[in-house]
């Protein structure tokens, strides 16, 4: 099993849809995470960081639930400039903060007008 | 004011040769990192340096060596290129937050890797 899992996509959407990403975890011992972009044949970026109450940022929204080992990105009225892909990320959670970061595979947003 | 710097940003090169990638952070962070992105676009973490000390070592072979000669220095030497070493390496930096943990990295344009 990967630890950090996300479907790949393409997901094909509409201008002002509203588009919601999922990520699973399988380490329950990491403490902190992450959505980046990465736009094609850039570097990634962050997006935002995720906490456990939730958090938001204009049109995106993030939300962990940690007894799932779940997290969520959700992007509002979807923008053409939104088409990146986005990727879940998940510290490591070892022993020893070593600022380890696991990446999943990444999702693949293209909005078309 | 390129916050992480990489040279070269694109490397082709024949099985057999050694080559280096070179990466410098102007953020005055103290940590930095080496990425493999394969073509399967998995991002995955290869080294990290904190304060020129080596806290990260993944499996990777040993034909791969980093070295970080200062804090805003993270060089990436790898020995007899194999096909498969052909990929995106990004080199990336964050600040250690001690007990709080690291603050975001910042990754650096990435050298794309062609091994003929």
């Amino acid at each position: 099993r990967k630890e950090v899992e996300q479907d790949p996509g393409p997901f094909n959407v509409p201008e002002g849809a509203t588009v919601a990403f999922n990520c699973t975890y399988s380490n329950s011992a990491s403490q902190s995470f992450f959505w980046y972009r990465q736009d094609c044949r850039k570097e990634p970026k962050l997006l935002m960081s995720v906490y456990s109450s939730g958090n938001e940022d204009g049109r995106f929204t993030a939300q962990l639930n940690r007894a799932s080992q779940y997290i969520s990105l959700l992007i509002r009225d979807s923008k053409l400039s939104d088409s990146a892909t986005y990727l879940c990320v998940v510290n490591g959670g070892y022993s020893g903060n070593t600022g380890k970061l696991i990446f999943g595979q990444g999702t693949t947003l293209q909005v078309k007008p | 004011d390129t916050a992480v710097s990489q040279t070269p940003k694109y490397l082709v090169t024949q099985m057999g040769n050694d080559k280096s990638i070179k990466c410098e952070q102007n953020l005055g962070h103290d940590t930095m990192y080496w990425y493999k992105q394969d073509s399967k676009k998995f991002l995955k973490i290869m080294f990290s340096y904190n304060n020129k000390e080596l806290i990260i070592n993944e499996t990777v072979p040993n034909r791969f060596s980093p070295k970080s000669p200062d804090k805003a220095h993270l060089n990436l030497h790898i020995n007899s290129l194999e096909l498969g070493d052909s990929a995106v390496y990004f080199c990336a930096s964050s600040q250690n937050l001690g007990l709080a943990g690291f603050h975001e990295q910042f990754f650096g344009p990435g050298t794309r890797l062609t091994v003929l």
